[in-house]
């Protein structure tokens, strides 16, 4: 079974409207946390946001805010008011484990397109 | 200068030939490690280490070796690289007991 499956391989969204990249997970550590990364054309490995298992809030960082939903294994990322520059590959990650070697999976990644 | 630095970014070689990606850091990180990225694959572990004197494997090692040569240098080696490593290799450090992966802006290898 997929660790972390993301369903989109691809989505648009209008410039300035908001836009959710799905992501759901696997695991039966209680002690995980949920990561999404942005990789835009050039290449690099962005960090967007963190959300850990035993955090009663969702987790948000500017306009991308992490909708977990423990219950469902659910994890998607809302971006707001769309942005040109947001047009990119986001990967859904997930971190398992307490000390030692922490494994972090990722999924497949959703490349998302902007349009003016 | 970029806090994770690897080289070469771009390199293409010959089936058979040696190649080594160096990746070093600056942020002080005890952990680094080595992914590969694929289309439509994500990206896959290939080692890890969490100090000089350790060295683990990761899901898909084999055809690779790493050198840990230092707290700030960590390598990646192909004895004998074959078309299906063609990919991009990313190196990534973290902090001990850290959340956030910073990775370095990757190295594209094209075997053929």
């Amino acid at each position: 079974a997929q660790k972390i499956t993301q369903t989109q391989p691809g989505m648009f969204v209008q410039e300035k409207e908001a836009v959710t990249l799905d992501c759901t997970y696997d695991t039966s550590d209680p002690s995980y946390g949920l990561f999404w990364y942005k990789q835009p054309s050039s290449g690099e490995m962005i960090f967007l946001i963190y959300q850990g298992s035993y955090d009663q809030q969702n987790a948000t960082e500017g306009r991308y805010s992490l909708n977990f939903q423990k219950a469902r294994k659910s994890a998607n990322l809302v971006i707001s008011a769309s942005q040109l520059g947001d047009s990119a590959m986001y990967f859904c990650a997930m971190r398992e484990g307490l000390g030692g070697y922490q494994k972090v999976t990722f999924g497949t990644g959703t490349k998302l397109q902007v349009i003016p | 200068d970029a806090d994770v630095t690897q080289t070469p970014r771009n390199r293409i070689t010959k089936t058979g030939k040696r190649i080594m990606l160096e990746c070093s850091q600056t942020k002080g990180h005890d952990r680094m490690y080595w992914y590969r990225q694929d289309p439509g694959l994500g990206l896959r572990l290939i080692y890890y280490s969490f100090d000089v004197k350790d060295i683990n494997k990761g899901e898909i090692s084999d055809g690779y070796s790493v050198s840990r040569q230092a707290q700030a240098k960590f390598s990646l080696s192909l004895e004998s690289a074959i078309p299906n490593q063609t990919a991009l290799y990313f190196c990534a450090t973290s902090e001990a007991g850290a959340n956030v992966l910073t990775f370095g802006a990757g190295s594209r290898l094209t075997v053929l």
